[in-house]
């Protein structure tokens, strides 16, 4: 089966940088995604990375290196509203449109 | 706007008692799915349907069934079958079959509990 780790709860500072990580084990590699979950909400996507190498998109970035499966989330310049749960996920059985595997998500507690 | 809407927001079972969660989406998507999320969780797929009169089990199906009769609609009951069914129930769509880097949409969830 597929499996994803990721810690449990970063804490970080408003106006800080702070990295989500995420290792993975499957058996093929189709890329892996991030998503955004405000408490109670309903996710959101926030990146994508099939490739090697750093995605950038506004203040979040996304890694990705394939030789180690491994990728982070890169939160800069942090805002209070940037408090959620994030995860990574990748595809559930290496196919198009066959749904998602997620890690158990990163709780981020941003300090004012 | 085009989205996903699932309804209702909160549903309570009794006791052998099944109950179908509504999951509507204007997006035009070929592909629908269901997750179940659990306190501190991630989603686990429970259904997924990549066209229309089709749909392939997750990694938690027992207990679940789903229909996919119509593109917009992806409706899943939850039976006496499954013995732990309180959970947050989220629907989600992308474009469709062969598109890996296509995200997925969510909608904003039923809340179910047992009575």
């Amino acid at each position: 089966g597929q499996s994803l780790e990721q810690p449990s709860e970063v804490t970080a500072v408003e106006g800080a940088i702070v990295q989500i990580n995420c290792t993975y084990q499957t058996s093929g590699f189709y890329g892996l995604s991030w998503y955004q979950q405000h408490d109670g909400g309903a996710p959101t996507f926030l990146s994508y990375n099939a490739l090697d190498g750093l995605e950038e998109t506004g203040r979040f970035s996304s890694f990705l290196s394939r030789s180690d499966s491994y990728g982070y989330l890169l939160l800069q310049e942090l805002q209070m509203k940037d408090s959620a749960s994030y995860f990574c996920a990748v595809p559930y059985s290496g196919g198009g449109a066959d749904g998602l595997t997620f890690g158990k998500g990163t709780h981020l507690i941003i300090q004012p | 706007d085009g989205g996903i809407t699932q309804s209702p927001k909160y549903l309570f079972r009794k006791e052998g008692q099944n109950v179908t969660l509504s999951c509507e989406q204007n997006l035009n998507h070929d592909a629908m799915y269901w997750y179940r999320q659990d306190p501190g969780q991630g989603l686990r797929l429970i259904y997924y349907s990549q066209i229309v009169n089709d749909f392939q089990k997750g990694d938690i199906a027992e207990g679940y069934s789903v229909s996919r009769e119509k593109k917009e609609s992806f409706p899943l009951t939850v039976t006496s079958a499954q013995k732990n069914p309180t959970a947050f129930y989220l629907c989600a769509s992308s474009r469709g079959p062969g598109l890996r880097d296509q995200p997925q949409h969510f909608g904003d969830g039923t809340r179910l509990s047992i009575l």
